[in-house]
């Protein structure tokens, strides 16, 4: 079965910091992987998502991820956090057959 | 315009009770699912629908019981509540031919707290 690890339930980061949260997979056929936010109170929303193609994948509101076969990971980054960008962040894996597994969230903490 | 929506947004109910929680979404897919995300904000998926047919069923009890009227829709019916189906239930949405593994859409949460 395939599965998602977040390493750190909570990052602090300074405003203007560079944003790392973290996200390893295990997948026993090539993985689509995703990145989703959830601000408070709301539902979620795509970030961005790998599906096999570049290994260095641009999302929404300046984050990206890279793919790192060798490595099984998938971490997040943003060079320049923002009050804004405060929130829950997900990493997920599909198993295929619609089901995505989730990993157990990262709260981006960011202060002035 | 909402693209996937649930009603209620907040359930407060008692022990014992039977309620219902319902998803409408406007894009066109023809896959939608439920999640349930817990205090610790762990997020599962329950089950998932495809042309109004059921896909996933995971290990939930029998007192879920999802319904699909046709493939804009998804209600989620739970008899018996007990205390530990507080939760917050997510209602997605994808465009899927049930083998890809496309995007899924979000709607914005049922906050249930059973007492």
């Amino acid at each position: 079965a395939q599965s998602v690890t977040q390493l750190g339930s909570h990052v602090s980061v300074s405003e203007g910091a560079l944003v790392l949260l973290r996200c390893n997979y295990s997948s026993s056929v090539p993985p689509y992987l995703f990145w989703y936010v959830q601000y408070p109170n709301q539902g979620l929303q795509l970030l961005l998502k790998y599906t096999s193609a570049a290994t260095l994948v641009k999302g929404i509101n300046g984050f990206e991820a890279e793919f790192k076969k060798s490595e099984t990971s998938f971490h997040l980054t943003k060079p320049s956090a923002h009050m804004s960008d405060a929130a829950e962040y997900f990493c997920a894996v599909s198993e295929g057959f619609q089901k995505l597994v989730f990993g157990t969230g990262t709260r981006l903490l960011v202060s002035p | 315009d909402t693209a996937v929506s649930q009603t209620p947004k907040y359930l407060v109910t008692q022990m014992g009770n039977d309620k219902s929680i319902k998803c409408e979404q406007n894009l066109g897919h023809d896959t939608m699912y439920w999640y349930k995300q817990d205090s610790k904000k762990f997020l599962k998926i329950m089950f998932s629908y495809n042309n109004k047919e059921l896909i996933i069923n995971e290990t939930v009890p029998n007192r879920f019981s999802p319904k699909s009227p046709d493939k804009a829709h998804l209600n989620l019916h739970i008899n018996s509540l007990e205390l530990g189906d507080s939760a917050v239930y997510f209602c997605a949405s994808s465009q899927d031919d049930g083998r890809s593994r496309e995007t899924q859409y979000f709607g914005p949460g049922t906050r249930l707290l059973v007492l």
